[in-house]
Formats: structure tokens, sequence, C-alpha cells
């Protein structure tokens, strides 16, 4: 199995700070994804990252892939409420049709 | 435009009894994954399919858990003999063909008291 250690654990911080979270791997991934997750909810998909150095932005979340694909980071800039959740890394393993293998997530709250 | 969808939503049964779950995937995505999450943790892989043919079982999966997709469409997941250790959310996702991506279903929030 393919860990993935998320970091912190749990996260939280005034509207309007700048955040990063963390996903890190011994094992190299073809590609890894994004997720926020609410609660009773499913996990919703922001990102995948497929080439090792790529930065991908989406509004003020900005993901980087890293350049041995054994790690990715979440950057979120002027934190507002509506961010708060769970952030859950996953890579994609091909030996199992793609079956993706989750870190614990960090959990962020936001507060006013 | 549909996501995926499960039902029901929450479940609750006493111990030893059988529950059934359904998944009902996002349209023309070939492929439906299980996973089960406990609190404080990420979803856990248990089974997937592709059309059809169930293609991967996780250990976690013991012989009380078996999974179907009859038709190559929507899913269904029974848990006999239900444990208290069964007690999760158990969660469905479906990927395109030629796609690494994802997406869940809302989840069913299992209870076995």
């Amino acid at each position: 199995t393919q860990l993935l250690e998320q970091s912190p654990q749990f996260l939280s911080i005034q509207e309007g700070e700048n955040l990063t979270v963390y996903c890190n791997s011994s094992s190299v991934f073809s590609s890894l994804q994004w997720y926020r997750q609410e609660p009773g909810e499913g996990p919703v998909l922001l990102v995948t990252v497929v080439t090792g150095g790529e930065v991908k932005k989406l509004k003020r979340l900005t993901f980087q892939f890293g350049d041995a694909r054994k790690d990715s980071s979440l950057h979120i800039t002027a934190a507002q409420t509506g961010d708060t959740g769970l952030y859950l890394c996953a890579g994609a393993n091909p030996n199992s049709g793609y079956a993706l293998n989750f870190g614990k997530g960090t959990s962020l709250l936001v507060t006013p | 435009d549909t996501g995926v969808s499960q039902d029901p939503r929450h479940k609750i049964t006493k111990r030893g009894q059988n529950v059934t779950f359904r998944c009902d995937p996002i349209s023309e995505h070939n492929r439906l994954y299980w996973y089960r999450q406990t609190l404080g943790q990420g979803p856990e892989f248990l089974t997937y399919f592709q059309n059809e043919a169930q293609l991967e079982k996780s250990r976690l999966l013991s012989n009380r858990f078996s999974a179907e997709r009859p038709k190559g469409s929507f899913s269904t997941l029974e848990i006999q003999r239900t444990e208290q250790g069964d007690s999760a959310m158990y969660l469905c996702a479906s990927s395109p063909p030629q796609s690494v991506e994802q997406f869940f279903g809302p989840g069913t929030r299992l209870t076995v008291l």
C-alpha cells in the first residue's frame, strides 16, 4: 500500500490568513488528487495533478506536485469561512484499477 | 447534470442484521468504486468494478461483504450479520473511461447498535 501522510492534522485560523497543507509519501505517484469533504458528505474533487513540478490554481487555492511526484501541497490565500472542511489528498494505484489511497486529511477551521 | 447518488443516506441497524446499500454512478462512467470511511480517517478502498466485472477486492472486504453491479450501471453493497465495527460511512465513486478522476456520492452512514 502506498501511504500518504498529511500535515498538519488540524488547523484553525482566522479569516484572511494564508495557509499551506502538505501531503507526503515515500512512493512515486502517477497522479495525485485533492478533495474537500464536509461533515456527513462525500469528498468533492478539487484538482488532479499529474506532472512533476506542476502548479494548478483554482481561485484562491494553489496546488503543487513535487518534482519527484512523491509529495504535494495546497496553499490557500486569504482564507474564508467557506473554506472550512477536511482536505484529503489521494494517489491513484494503477495496479488496482486506479483505486485511491487516501491520507487521513487535514481538518481546517476558518473562523470569522 | 446528475452526480453519483447513494441510497439510503443513513441506516441504523441492530447487530446481526443484514443491510444493503445502493449506488447509482454518473451515466457512462464505466468504473465504480466502494470505499469505507471511519471517524478521523480518510476513505479506505473496498472494491471496484469495471462495467459489470468486479476486478479487485481489498483485504478489508471480509466474507460478510458482497458487492454486485449486474448490468454495469448501479451497484449494491451488502453486509451480512452486521457487527458494531461495521459502523462507518460507505462511499461510492465513479470514474469515466481513460480518466483517473473519481467522483463521489454523498455516502451512506451506517450505525450498528
